[in-house]
């Protein structure tokens, strides 16, 4: 089983709509949680932590279940410019600063 | 700040060749990583430094692998000799107290 597991999509959305992505962890001592967001031919860019109370940013929601080891991302009223794949990370050790990456999820946003 | 700093951007490569990828990381960053991108395999990463100490090398692939970081603000991989397999983005990223920020990466093509 992989350490982080994603549906690769692609998910295309129209404008507008609402879309979630759920990842999946393995190791129940995980202990940071974050998305990131990768352009085509570019770097990942963090673009939130995932903490345990839930937490959101404008259009974006992220959920933690760690009974279920998944982490969500909500993102609602979606633009052209959420078009991206999406990474779902995972620190599993405290103290050890390594990141697991997901290999991703790929939005496109139809006009 | 200019962020993380990469070069070269874009390296093409024989067989055989050593090839030599740096990093400047962000000011003040204490952790330095070194990740390979591929479509097959996703984010790996490769080897991380804490205070210019490797703390964790077991994603380097084989011994034609090499990282250093003989000061806070550089870092090199070093691949010799160069194998096509080894085609890749090859990202580098800082961190202070977890949240990585990648460089722009660099686009390694092995003939």
């Amino acid at each position: 089983r992989k350490e982080v597991e994603q549906d690769p999509g692609p998910f295309n959305v129209p404008e507008g709509a609402t879309v979630a992505f759920n990842c999946t962890y393995s190791n129940s001592a995980s202990q940071s949680f974050f998305w990131y967001r990768q352009d085509c031919r570019k770097e990942p860019k963090l673009l939130m932590s995932v903490y345990s109370s839930g937490n959101e940013d404008g259009r974006f929601t992220a959920q933690l279940n760690r009974a279920s080891q998944y982490i969500s991302l909500l993102i609602r009223d979606s633009k052209l410019s959420d078009s991206a794949t999406y990474l779902c990370v995972v620190n599993a050790n405290f103290g050890n600063e390594k990141l697991t990456f997901g290999t991703g999820t790929r939005l496109t946003i139809i006009p | 700040d200019a962020g993380v700093i990469q070069s070269p951007r874009h390296e093409v490569t024989e067989m055989g060749q050593e090839v030599t990828l740096r990093c400047k990381p962000i000011s003040g960053h204490n952790s330095l990583f070194w990740y390979r991108q591929t479509m097959m395999r996703g984010l790996e990463l490769l080897i991380y430094f804490n205070n210019n100490v490797p703390i964790d090398d077991s994603g380097m692939p084989e011994d034609r692998f090499s990282a250093k970081m003989p000061n806070a603000s550089f870092s090199t991989l070093k691949i010799q000799p160069s194998e096509p397999r080894d085609s890749a983005v090859y990202f580098c990223a800082s961190s202070l107290a977890y949240t990585q920020y990648f460089g722009p990466g660099t686009r390694l093509t092995v003939l």
